[in-house]
């Protein structure tokens, strides 16, 4: 079925870099697209970022400062955020793509952007 | 890229039934039969409960079922239970290889 394990999560001020990874282990990562999705205090789920064979695609909000990538040979996805904002607070999930939909998250990691 | 429409909270007493919607637009939800519709206990990870609409993955209890009309699209759990209290949170694909969630809705199991 297969499993996410995210980290890289913490507290950084607005305008700091933080580089979040998920360890994906269980099913032949290099054939699937990946998703990160966040989820801010006490709301609901935001599609953030997809890699996939035909690249990648970005919610309009982190276009230019967060960018997605993967190491197939690590079996490694990552996401680099950089000038981070207030509201970019959430718990980041990685999920594995499966056609249209999301069939396997990880746990989530924590990122808190705060003077 | 604005967040598809869902009730903030719902309840049903065990046994009940209880449908939450998920309204989108035409160029999401009305666009495409490729909704999705995820469990989440919580601080827990999401779990795909529908996608495509109406598919359950295998092992998802037959108890949820979902579908969609238009712009909008439902999930109906039956004979609700106590361990079926958790936010559900409804998703679209949007075009454009991009995604959108609603903003999802607590279940009370009274």
């Amino acid at each position: 079925q297969g499993q996410l394990v995210e980290s890289g999560g913490g507290v950084v001020q607005p305008g700091g870099s933080l580089r979040l990874s998920c360890a994906a282990s269980g099913f032949r990562f290099s054939d699937f697209g990946m998703h990160w999705v966040r989820q801010a205090p006490g709301k609901g789920l935001e599609w953030v970022t997809l890699i996939w064979y035909k690249g990648s695609s970005y919610i309009d909000s982190v276009k230019g400062r967060f960018t997605i990538s993967r190491d197939n040979s690590k079996n490694m996805l990552y996401l680099q955020m950089n000038s981070l904002r207030i509201e970019d607070t959430a718990v980041y999930f990685c999920a594995r793509m499966n056609y249209y939909n999301m069939d396997v998250w990880g746990i989530g990691t924590t990122v808190t952007v705060s003077s | 890229q604005s967040a598809l429409t869902q009730p903030a909270s719902v309840s049903g007493s065990p046994g009940q039934s209880i449908t939450i919607s998920c309204t989108g637009t035409s160029s999401d939800v009305g666009a495409y039969d490729y909704v999705s519709w995820y469990q989440q206990h919580p601080s827990k990870a999401p779990k795909l409960i529908i996608f495509d609409v109406s598919k359950r993955p295998s092992g998802v209890s037959n108890r949820f079922s979902a579908s969609k009309s238009g712009d909008t699209a439902s999930l109906t759990i039956s004979g609700l239970q106590a361990e079926d209290e958790a936010d559900y949170h409804c998703c679209s694909y949007s075009g454009g290889d991009t995604w959108v969630f609603g903003g999802g809705t607590k279940l009370t199991v009274l």
